[in-house]
């Protein structure tokens, strides 16, 4: 399977715990991009990498929230002392970006979190 | 960020044609429009992108209106396979290119 990847699929955690998320993209891509997802709303951004660098972050991701793409391949996501309202489905993207266009992204299966 | 609106629910015949409507009013001059669907527990799937002219791909087909506040994506013949959250979506131009997604349309396809 050459698409983009996402471990794990699902993630039950105890609030006040720590979680990390892991996404591989597809390989040729320079670009990824996580989302976040809650019931019956469509995905937001979160935050976007261009190889290794963090170019932009939403104000959604508070300071509990962290991000890393190390030598610009996979990529994690890492949530402290989560709290009820980060349950969600975490969605990684990634798409080949030039100078020009709107290049389609490609989307994981997500991680569903679930904070109890 | 510019939004996006849809309905929230359409209703389908198999082998039908199906026209979703999108209205994107505050869009800026270097945004993008892309359609995506989802499936139940799946990610989001490319189905179309555009920035003025109409758009034709093996999926589907984008009108965009000519002052571009608007977009219709265009199902030719639905299928079962077709029943879908579809989401219209800005995709911001400049460096990141990243996705502003609207709440979607559950499309409902009666056999």
């Amino acid at each position: 399977d050459t698409g983009v990847s996402q471990n794990p699929r699902h993630k039950i955690t105890k609030r006040g715990q720590n979680v990390t998320f892991r996404c591989d993209p597809i390989s040729e891509h320079n670009r990824l991009y996580w989302y976040r997802q809650t019931l019956g709303q469509g995905p937001e951004f979160l935050t976007y990498f261009q190889n290794e660098a963090q170019l932009e972050k939403s104000r959604l991701l508070s300071d509990r929230f962290s991000a890393e793409r190390p030598k610009g391949s996979f990529s994690t996501l890492e949530i402290q002392r989560t709290e009820q309202g980060d349950s969600a489905m975490y969605l990684c993207a990634s798409s080949l970006g030039g100078l020009w266009g709107n290049p389609e992204a490609f989307f994981g299966q997500g991680t569903r979190l679930t904070v109890v | 960020d510019a939004k996006t609106t849809q309905p929230n629910s359409m209703e389908s015949n198999e082998e039908e044609p199906v026209h979703l409507p999108c209205n994107h009013s505050t869009i800026s001059g270097t945004d993008y429009i892309h359609w995506y669907r989802q499936l139940p527990s799946q990610g989001p799937e490319y189905v179309i992108h555009g920035l003025t002219s109409n758009v034709n791909n093996r999926m589907a087909s984008l009108a965009i209106a000519e002052d571009r506040k608007s977009s219709t994506l265009i199902l030719h013949r639905a299928t079962l396979r077709d029943a879908a959250v579809y989401y219209c979506s800005l995709g911001k131009g400049g460096a990141t290119n990243k996705l502003i997604f609207g709440t979607g349309t559950l499309l409902a396809v009666q056999p």
